[in-house]
Formats: structure tokens, sequence, C-alpha cells
């Protein structure tokens, strides 16, 4: 079974509007952590949010925000006036609780977000 | 500023000839991680180190061998490339051990591997 999923494969949405990229995650671990990569064109992943799995308030890191439901076990990113330069593929990851000194990153298949101006 | 750098970015090479890619940070973490992307895929790990622990996946080809002879410095070896070698490889650091958020995987901007 897949444990990160991403069901949207490409998104286009106008520039200045906000989009939501979905992400629900499968883990019986207690602690893990939720994070969203960003990468562009150019390749280089890009780091943009992180969500504990014991934190009682959601992420947020500038015009980035992550919609974390645990009980339904979704972690989505919402990103708020978006831009042209918004346009990427972006991932969602998780890590589950590991044993000390090895640590693994589980991705999904990752949404190709375009920006129309 | 402190980064994760990787020489080089585009890399062009042979059939079955040996290859190394070159990852550099100045975190300070202490964890390296390589990881290979085909096109349209999301990124797969092959191996990390902890320290000078060395971690592979299982399902991670003989053909793919890594060095990390100190803390800043780790190199990915592909003794013969073959066409389905052809892939960005990503270098990523973190650092264990230091409380929550701390295990962020930071990404170099990755080396485009063609093999011909």
């Amino acid at each position: 079974a897949q444990k990160i999923t991403q069901t949207q494969p490409g998104m286009f949405v106008q520039e200045k509007e906000a989009v939501t990229l979905d992400c629900t995650y499968d883990t019986s671990d207690q602690s893990y952590g939720l994070f969203w990569y960003k990468q562009p064109s150019s390749g280089e992943m890009i780091f943009l949010i992180y969500q504990g799995s014991y934190d009682e308030q959601n992420a947020t890191e500038g015009r980035y925000s992550l919609n974390f439901q645990k009980a339904r076990k979704s972690a989505n990113l919402v990103i708020s006036a978006s831009q042209l330069g918004d346009s990427a593929m972006y991932f969602c990851a998780m890590r589950e609780n590991p044993n000390f000194g090895n640590e693994k990153l589980t991705f999904g298949t990752g949404t190709r977000l375009t920006i129309i101006p | 500023d402190a980064m994760v750098i990787q020489n080089p970015r585009y890399q062009v090479t042979q059939f079955g000839k040996p290859v190394t890619l070159s990852c550099s940070q100045t975190l300070n973490h202490n964890v390296m991680y390589w990881y290979q992307q085909k096109s349209s895929q999301a990124p797969k790990l092959l191996f990390h180190y902890y320290d000078k622990d060395f971690n592979n996946e299982a399902d991670t080809p003989d053909n793919f061998q890594s060095r990390r002879p100190n803390t800043s410095f780790c190199f990915l070896d592909i003794r013969s490339p073959g066409l389905g070698d052809a892939a960005m490889y990503l270098c990523a650091t973190s650092r264990l051990g230091e409380g929550r958020g701390t295990d962020t995987q930071y990404f170099g901007p990755g080396t485009r591997l063609t093999v011909l």
C-alpha cells in the first residue's frame, strides 16, 4: 500500500488565487513527521514546511501553511496568493518513527502545479 | 550561506565508463543521503551515511557505491553505468538528534547524469 498518496498529478491555478495540494498518508507509528518540498524545473528540492505528528497547531511558513488533519491522515499544503514562481512539482513526504541513525523519507508521486498569468 | 553543493551539475558518460558524483555541505550535518530521481518520478533513496556508518537500501544495485571521507564530503560512484542509470542524482543532508523538525533533509541542486 502507498504510504504517501498525492491524488492530483497536475493542477492549473490562476495567479493570485490560493491553491491546496492534497496529501494523505498511512502509518501505524505515533511519532512521525510530514514534509513538503518544491522542485522547480531546475531540479533542486526546496524544503517548504514541516509538521510533526504531536504538533497541535498547523504549521505555517510565509505563504505556505499545512492543513494537518490527523484523524483523516491528511496533510494538505495551502499556498496563499499564488505567484508565477510557484509553478513547480510539489512532493509530500513522511518520516516515520526512526531508529536513531536510520532516518528515511518516503515521498509521494508529486503534483505538478502550473500558475496561469 | 550554509548549503549543499553538488558537482558537476551535468555529467555525460559513456555506457560502462565509471563516473563519480560529488556532494559537499557546509551545514555540519551528521547524515548525508544519495537519491536517484528518474523523469516524472519521486526521488528514490539509494543509501545514506550517519556519520561514518553506511546504510544501504536493500534494492540499491551493487553498481552503486558511496564514500564519505569526512563530515563535509560524500561521493557517489557508479562503477559501470547503464542506460537505465540516466537520472538526476540528489544529495541531501540532515542533522539527527537535536529535536523536532531538525531532521529536515536539505537537498543540493542535483547532478543530471546522461549515459551515451
